[in-house]
């Protein structure tokens, strides 16, 4: 069974503390992304990663970074936390070979920032 | 400027009857169509999908349809059911990226 796994479920955080989401997929996927998602907006894209060590910025990656060290680990860092950060973190994988353009999304975190 | 667009927030159904979600996209170069469906608390799940050259594509109760003239696509669900009730996002590839509705909340009422 294909796996998109997010470190934590929920997390609870103060304003200025730094934060790591960290995403690990077993499916050899070279593409991986980092979504957030608020009510009434969507899935808005923060991050993307098409290679180890390659990222690209989405449409919000304000106060936000990535690292991608290893192909199958995709992190997302917070470096101070703000309030207008809470929101639920979507990570997704998908490969370039796929015929079907899917995306497969981990069960995301919810974070919290007080 | 949003790529793609899900112009109702919310659907209520009767259980056992059609839920007709649609979403409206602007570019004519996407490659694939996907529905997502998404519990509280929980990742998106993908639901069915559809390749930019065909018009229809079916699974089981669910059926999206593409009109490409019109940058159209729709989910029909048939027949509803209460487990059904969830956030449905449309989505579209192209270039390895994805772009996101913004979701439709379908109730199904039991």
């Amino acid at each position: 069974d294909v796996k998109v796994t997010q470190s934590s479920r929920y997390l609870v955080k103060r304003t200025g503390e730094k934060v790591f989401l960290e995403c690990v997929q077993d499916m050899d996927h070279e593409n991986m992304f980092w979504y957030r998602q608020d009510p009434g907006l969507g899935l808005r894209l923060i991050y993307f990663s098409y290679d180890v060590k390659m990222k690209e910025k989405g449409d919000i990656p304000e106060g936000y970074s990535v690292s991608r060290e290893k192909k199958e680990r995709f992190s997302l860092i917070l470096e101070s936390a703000s309030t207008n950060q809470t929101s639920m973190y979507l990570c997704a994988s998908s490969s370039i070979r796929g015929n079907t353009g899917e995306l497969f999304f981990g069960e995301g975190s919810r974070l919290t920032v007080l | 400027d949003q790529q793609v667009k899900q112009n109702s927030p919310s659907l209520s159904v009767q259980e056992g009857r059609i839920s007709i979600l649609n979403c409206d996209y602007t570019n004519s170069m996407f490659d694939y169509f996907l529905w997502y469906k998404k519990y509280p608390a929980e990742g998106p799940t993908f639901l069915i999908s559809i390749s930019s050259i065909k018009d229809k594509n079916e699974d089981g109760r669910f059926t999206v349809f593409l009109n490409k003239s019109a940058k159209h696509l729709s989910l029909h669900i048939v027949p509803s059911q209460p487990g059904d009730s969830a956030v449905y996002f449309c989505a579209a590839s192209g270039g390895n990226q994805f772009y996101f509705g913004t979701g439709t909340s379908l109730t199904v009422i039991p």
